[in-house]
């Protein structure tokens, strides 16, 4: 089954910096690849997602983008901010079936 | 995006019992819906795909007949967590599947005494 590593657990930035999380995939089939931010008690939030017939993405200050050769993809949160801070999780699956989640990155953005 | 509700919110029960959560899609039919449970400051763990009337699938680990599923709408799923112990303690989140994605319900933090 599908294995998903995802890299670094916790991440410190100053404010207005760039953050960027790292995930790899085992299956070559995943084709769908979601972010997900989950803040502390509450539900883990679509962020973004891409495809795999697309290497990269963007949506205001959040980009994504996939190796599906390498089988890796990053999230990038540029100008980051206060709000940013919660818990990041990476997924993979084909067609949106059976996601594994990778083990989260805690992201802490610093005023 | 999509709302999925999730009920109750929290739980709590005497080990022994039986715990039943709901998940609803509110504003579309999901014919394919996800249970999780999360413990504290881990990652999402897969426990079974449920599917509108048929059995659900279940990942390897989760015992079928400790955890029930039924998915007896294309708006409803439900987990019902029998003879529950503390060890059953845990964040139980459903997601539902769109043509786009899976979007999630809010979560019921189960805490068994």
């Amino acid at each position: 089954g599908e294995n998903v590593e995802q890299h670094p657990s916790t991440l410190s930035v100053q404010e207005g910096d760039s953050a960027v999380i790292k995930c790899t995939y085992s299956d070559s089939a995943s084709n769908y690849f979601p972010w997900y931010k989950q803040e502390l008690g509450k539900r883990p939030q679509l962020i973004i997602d891409i495809r795999s017939n697309v290497g990269e993405k963007k949506d205001q200050r959040i980009a994504v983008t996939l190796n599906k050769t390498a089988k890796h993809f990053s999230l990038h949160i540029t100008e980051t901010q206060p709000e940013d801070s919660a818990v990041y999780f990476c997924a993979a699956s084909k067609n949106n079936n059976d996601m594994r989640f990778g083990a989260g990155t805690r992201l802490t953005v610093k005023p | 995006g999509a709302v999925v509700s999730q009920h109750p919110s929290w739980v709590i029960c005497k080990s022994g019992t039986s715990v039943k959560i709901e998940c609803r899609s509110l504003d579309f039919q999901a014919t394919t819906m996800f249970w999780y449970r999360q413990f504290p400051k881990q990652s999402l763990m897969l426990m079974a795909t449920s599917n509108e009337g048929s059995k659900a699938t279940y990942e390897q680990g989760v015992e079928k007949d400790k955890f029930l599923i039924n998915h007896a709408s294309l708006t409803l799923s439900t987990l019902t967590v029998t003879s529950a112990h503390p060890e059953d303690s845990s964040f139980y989140i459903c997601s539902a599947r769109t043509i786009g994605s899976q979007y999630f319900g809010p979560g019921t933090r189960l805490t068994v005494l």
